[in-house]
């Protein structure tokens, strides 16, 4: 069994603040690390694909960084705003024999407070 | 484009009957998935499939069977429904058959299952 885990499984965050959350992943048969927003009624929308060690994406006032050598993965934001209000969820693409498997951990549900 | 289509978008079943989730994607992608999401839980692989004719089991198999017959298409398919499979299921696609190596998954929006 594929253990992704998220930490934490919740945030509550004043507007302004920043936050970031954790996803740790198996570093064997490692293909790449996604990670994805999910608002409430909606279907998860992509962030950020990233498959090298020290990678590091951005896009707009949110950030990844990702190690492959120990697991796991930092989702940044950076001034958080009402509308950052989703759950996040990160997933595992796995290669080697497994190629094509894409596993997701339970998500951290962030709450911003105006 | 319509992305990735799942139809129907709510059912509610009775115990013990038979249905099929039709997922269809128009992105030429090799990749297709199928998750149900519980709650606190994200999501969780029940199949999926790196192309037609290969599809494999995913975390929680079992009660569901998929086929891959085509490209475009991949069905899951609840033979003898329970009140457990009450959940929502998202269909999923990834990584195109021609054009860079990308496995960033696209959704359907999601069919809502009640089993009563």
């Amino acid at each position: 069994i594929l253990n992704v885990e998220q930490s934490p499984q919740s945030l509550h965050v004043q507007e302004g603040d920043s936050t970031n959350f954790t996803c740790s992943f198996p570093s064997s048969n490692f293909y790449a690390l996604h990670w994805y927003r999910w608002e409430t009624a909606k279907s998860p929308e992509a962030l950020f694909v990233m498959t090298l060690n020290g990678d590091e994406k951005k896009k707009g006032r949110i950030s990844a960084t990702l190690n492959t050598k120990e697991g796991y993965s930092y989702l940044y934001i950076k001034g958080s705003q009402p509308e950052d209000s989703a759950t996040y969820l990160c997933a595992f693409s796995a290669g080697g024999t497994s190629y094509g498997k894409l596993t997701f951990g339970q998500g951290t549900i962030l709450t911003v407070h105006p | 484009n319509a992305g990735v289509t799942q139809t129907p978008k709510f059912r509610i079943l009775k115990i013990g009957q038979s249905m099929t989730l039709q997922c269809t994607q128009d992105m030429n992608h090799n990749y297709m998935y199928w998750y149900r999401q519980d709650p606190g839980m994200g999501l969780k692989l029940i199949y999926y499939s790196v192309g037609a004719g290969i599809t494999d089991k995913g975390e929680v198999p079992n009660g569901y069977n998929v086929s891959r017959s085509t490209t475009e298409d991949f069905p899951l398919r609840l033979e003898l429904a329970a009140p457990s499979q009450t959940s929502v299921y998202f269909c999923a696609s990834s990584y195109p058959i021609v054009g860079p190596m990308n496995t960033e998954a696209f959704f359907g929006q999601g069919t809502r299952l009640t089993v009563v």
